[in-house]
Formats: structure tokens, C-alpha cells, sequence
């Protein structure tokens, strides 16, 4: 299979709580991006963390790397509503080109 | 909205069949992606192209091909259809290869069905 790993595979919090999701990838990376997609549509580019950064914040969301255990978080605070969708990250390298996790489902109950 | 338009939305075809998908490149955006992705799951790569070659293929059979045009929109055609090709398909364009840190911009899909 193509895909990563991302974890939880669901996630249901109340909202203005702080969702983390995670993500592991198995090649080295040039850079990671992390999508969001609402139900059945396209996939939105939220944030993109190259490989030689550790951390990346833009507005509520907050990004981490760590490519020693090959892995990324992606932190959303003071969640909304808004923010339910199925969240992706991807992986591109020269060499396999682009693998997506299998994505985490996150749930904002109001 | 991100300026990658896909056709058509949704489609229907019997096992067998050929089917041809449509995208159309953000301006300015020389490269083009193709991914399927089965219900539940994510996204998986096919191919991309730049300036009208083939770059980068996933782990996909041959009846899988693709074309890129001289403006850059792009088809993805699929042969002998399976069941198992049901699944929303996603154009994405950027500039240059993704893997140099380039942002990709995401059609809306095209939904196949195949019965």
C-alpha cells in the first residue's frame, strides 16, 4: 500500500478544545503538507513543513516534525465547528513522489 | 476556490468500459497530478505530469494513462474498467514538482461508479 499512517483514525472533541493528529511516514521527505477535506470534496492545502524545520505554526494550527522517527502532528487550537472535516498529511519525496496517510476524521461537537 | 476545474462532477460506467477524466490547470501551473481516492481512505498518487511528460507514476497498471496539454490542462483515461475503480478522482496542478515545496491546489473530483 501507498498509504501512511495517521492516528487516530477518528477524533471527536468539544469544541474550544485542542484536536492533535498525527502522521508517520516510511522514506525521506523533502516536505510534508497537511490537507483538510471536507466530506466528498476536494482536499485544501493547510500547511507545509519542509524537512529540514521542526515547527511551523499558521494561525490555529500548529505543525511539528520530526524526521529522526519520521513522524508530524498537526495541532488545532481552540477548535470550531467549522474545523470537522477528514484531515491528510502527505509526504513528498524525489523518490516516491507523494504518499497521503489514510487521514483522521475529526469531529467539533457544539 | 482554487482555480482547478474538473469533468464531469460525477459519472457512471459499466465494468469493461473506458472512461476519460478532465482537469484544467490553475494559471501559471506547469505540473498536474492525478490521484484516486476508494471511500474512507486517502488519497492515492497515479502520476504526474510536467510540460506535457510523464514525471512520476504510482503504483498503478498501464490502463491507467494520462496526457498533458500544451496549456497544461490534463486527462487521466482509465481502460477495461473495474469494479474496483469506483472511487473520486482528484486533479491537482502547481508549479514545478511538489517535492521541491511547492504548494499543490486541489480540483473538486470526479466521482466514478462503475457497475
Amino acid at each position: 500500500s501507498q498509504q501512511g499512517e495517521e492516528d487516530p483514525q477518528a477524533l471527536s472533541i468539544q469544541e474550544g478544545e485542542n484536536a492533535t493528529m498525527n502522521c508517520s511516514y516510511k522514506t525521506s521527505i523533502n516536505n510534508l503538507q497537511w490537507y483538510r477535506q471536507n466530506s466528498g470534496r476536494g482536499l485544501v492545502h493547510l500547511i507545509l513543513i519542509r524537512s529540514n524545520e521542526r515547527e511551523k505554526h499558521s494561525g490555529r494550527l500548529r505543525v511539528t516534525l520530526d524526521t529522526s522517527k519520521k513522524s508530524s502532528s498537526l495541532l488545532i487550537t481552540a477548535s470550531r465547528a467549522a474545523d470537522t472535516a477528514s484531515y491528510f498529511c502527505a509526504s513528498y519525496s524525489s523518490a516516491s513522489k507523494i504518499i497521503f496517510g489514510s487521514g483522521t476524521r475529526l469531529s467539533i461537537r457544539p | 476556490e482554487t482555480g482547478v476545474t474538473q469533468s464531469p462532477t460525477h459519472l457512471i460506467k459499466t465494468r469493461g468500459q473506458q472512461v476519460t477524466l478532465r482537469c484544467s490547470s490553475q494559471s501559471g501551473h506547469n505540473t498536474v497530478s492525478w490521484y484516486q481516492q476508494a471511500l474512507g481512505q486517502g488519497p492515492q498518487f497515479i502520476f504526474q505530469y510536467y510540460r506535457e511528460e510523464e514525471n512520476g507514476r504510482g503504483n498503478f497498471p498501464p490502463r491507467f494513462s494520462g496526457l498533458q496539454f500544451p496549456n497544461y490542462s490534463s486527462e487521466l483515461n482509465v481502460n477495461a474498467l473495474e469494479l474496483d475503480d469506483s472511487a473520486l478522482y482528484l486533479c491537482a496542478s502547481s508549479r514545478t514538482g511538489v517535492d521541491y515545496g511547492n504548494t499543490i491546489y486541489f480540483g473538486e473530483g470526479s466521482w466514478l461508479t462503475v457497475v
